[in-house]
C-alpha cells in the first residue's frame, strides 16, 4: 500500500533551471496539495487541487505552476528556479470532506545553487 | 503572519518526564489536527478534534480542543525516546477546507 509517493527524493539545480516534481496517490483522494517546509515556518501551501483538471493558488504560489491531468497525479513545476526556492517539498492528499486528515509523502529535498 | 502559534518551539526532556505543548490562535477552527513528523518523512496524523472542549486520549498522549475552538494542547505522560519528533498542529478554518499549519514544536526525549 504505497499511499503518497513523491519523486525525486533529492535534487540539486542551478539558478534558472526548470524541473517538475511528481506526486502520485493510490487512495482515490479528490484533494491534493503541495507544501513547502522551511525551518521555523512550518508547512506553507503552494497550490492545491479539489479534483481532476482543477488547480488553485495557496499561500505562496509565486514561481510555481501545477497540473492535475489525472486524479492520482499532481505535478509541481518550477520554470526558472531561484535560491529562495531551496526547501523541502511535500505532497499530500485527502478525501473531499470536512475535517479529513491529509496523507503526506516523504518529501523532496530541493537545493538551488 | 503565523495564524497558529505553537509553543514551545523546542523542548528537550529526560525520559519519564511529562510535558505539554500548545497551539494557539485568534481564529476559530472547525477542527484541529495534530501530526508528528520524523526526520526524512512526511507528517503523520495523530488525532483530529472537532468539538469545543473535546478531550481525546491516545495511549500516553492527551489532546484537548479549547472551548472556543481557537486553541489546543497536547500532553504527553512519561515521555519516551520514541516520542522524539516534530509535533505540528493544523487547523481547518470554519467555512473553508484549506488547512493551516503551525510551525511546530521540536521534542527531544533523552534516555
Amino acid at each position: 500500500n504505497a499511499g503518497v509517493t513523491q519523486t525525486p527524493k533529492f535534487r540539486v539545480l542551478k539558478t534558472g533551471q526548470s524541473m517538475t516534481l511528481l506526486c502520485a496517490q493510490d487512495m482515490n483522494h479528490e484533494y491534493m496539495y503541495w507544501y513547502r517546509q522551511d525551518p521555523g515556518m512550518g508547512l506553507r501551501l503552494i497550490h492545491y487541487s479539489v479534483g481532476e483538471g482543477t488547480t488553485a493558488k495557496g499561500e505562496v504560489p509565486d514561481g510555481y505552476n501545477v497540473s492535475r491531468l489525472k486524479k492520482q497525479n499532481f505535478l509541481l513545476g518550477l520554470e526558472s528556479a531561484a535560491p529562495s526556492q531551496t526547501s523541502v517539498y511535500f505532497c499530500a492528499s485527502s478525501y473531499a470532506a470536512p475535517n479529513q486528515p491529509q496523507h503526506f509523502g516523504d518529501g523532496t529535498r530541493l537545493s538551488i545553487l | 503572519t503565523q495564524l497558529l502559534e505553537q509553543s514551545p518551539q523546542f523542548l528537550s526532556i529526560q525520559e519519564g518526564e511529562n510535558l505539554t505543548v500548545y497551539c494557539n490562535s485568534s481564529s476559530v477552527f472547525s477542527s484541529l489536527q495534530w501530526y508528528r513528523q520524523e526526520p526524512g518523512e512526511g507528517p503523520v496524523l495523530l488525532v483530529t478534534v472537532v468539538t469545543g472542549g473535546e478531550v481525546k486520549k491516545l495511549k500516553r498522549l492527551t489532546f484537548q480542543f479549547g472551548d472556543a475552538r481557537k486553541d489546543s494542547s497536547l500532553h504527553i505522560t512519561a515521555a519516551q525516546p520514541g516520542d522524539t519528533g516534530l509535533y505540528l498542529c493544523a487547523g481547518e478554518r470554519t467555512g473553508g477546507f484549506k488547512t493551516i499549519f503551525g510551525a511546530g514544536t521540536r521534542l527531544f526525549v533523552k534516555a
